[in-house]
């Protein structure tokens, strides 16, 4: 059965940078789409971007460019998203999610990593 | 960026009552378009697929219909375990954009 394990709960600083694991344990892991999704408290979903190993390519949300970079080791399975210039905003939720994918549609985020709780405060 | 207008933003509903969520997208997306539950400190869990497709495991009162723009979400008789907030998505094209979410309230 596929898991995504991500790192544990983290607490930082403002102004400093945050880079949160997501290991793919059963199953491919380059062929896939592996998202990184935020929920602040109280809030909804909100999608941060996401890579394809496989080709190395990434997209990220307009609301995250330049602050994020999202990146994948395809020798140990695991992508990563690290987050710079965090503010206490930032406080969230973030979640890995994989997405399976055919040269014209994606077939939804299947699998979901447990989330992993930044806490920004100074 | 498409956006994605989901409606209502809440609802109340009683257990065998039929519900239906709504998602507009600010352009074609085509079928690309997926739907998810989520529950108080859980991940999102997915439901539905290239709007119709029913995810493996969830069960056959969830359905996924529309295209182009507009999508809905049906639950055919609502039990107790369906109380939760919905998010649809669009996967067309990056970036990914999730409608506000739909919580599902037992009334």
């Amino acid at each position: 059965q596929v898991q995504l394990v991500q790192s544990g709960a983290e607490v930082k600083k403002p102004g400093s940078s945050v880079k949160v694991s997501c290991k793919a344990s059963g199953g491919t892991f380059s062929t896939y789409v592996f998202s990184w999704v935020r929920q602040a408290p109280g809030q909804g979903l909100e999608w941060m971007g996401g890579i394809i190993p496989i080709f190395g390519t990434t997209n990220y949300a307009q609301t995250f460019q330049g602050r994020v970079t999202i990146t994948a080791d395809e020798s140990t399975s695991t992508a990563y998203m690290e987050l710079s210039s965090l503010r206490s905003e930032d406080t969230a939720v973030y979640y890995c999610a994989r997405t399976p994918r055919s040269e014209v549609t994606n077939f939804g985020m299947d699998v979901w990593g447990q989330g992993t709780t930044v806490t920004v405060s100074s | 960026a498409i956006q994605m207008t989901q409606s209502p933003s809440s609802l109340s509903a009683s257990v065998g009552d039929r519900v239906t969520i709504t998602c507009r997208a600010s352009q074609d997306i085509r079928s690309d378009l997926a739907w998810y539950q989520q529950k108080p400190g859980k991940a999102p869990k997915l439901l539905i697929y290239v709007v119709s497709s029913l995810q493996s495991g969830v069960p056959s009162r969830f359905s996924g219909s529309g295209s182009g723009t507009d999508f809905t979400l049906t639950i055919s008789t609502l039990q107790p375990e369906d109380f939760a907030t919905y998010y649809c998505l669009q996967d067309y094209n990056y970036p990914w954009t999730f409608g506000q979410g739909t919580k599902v309230e037992i009334k």
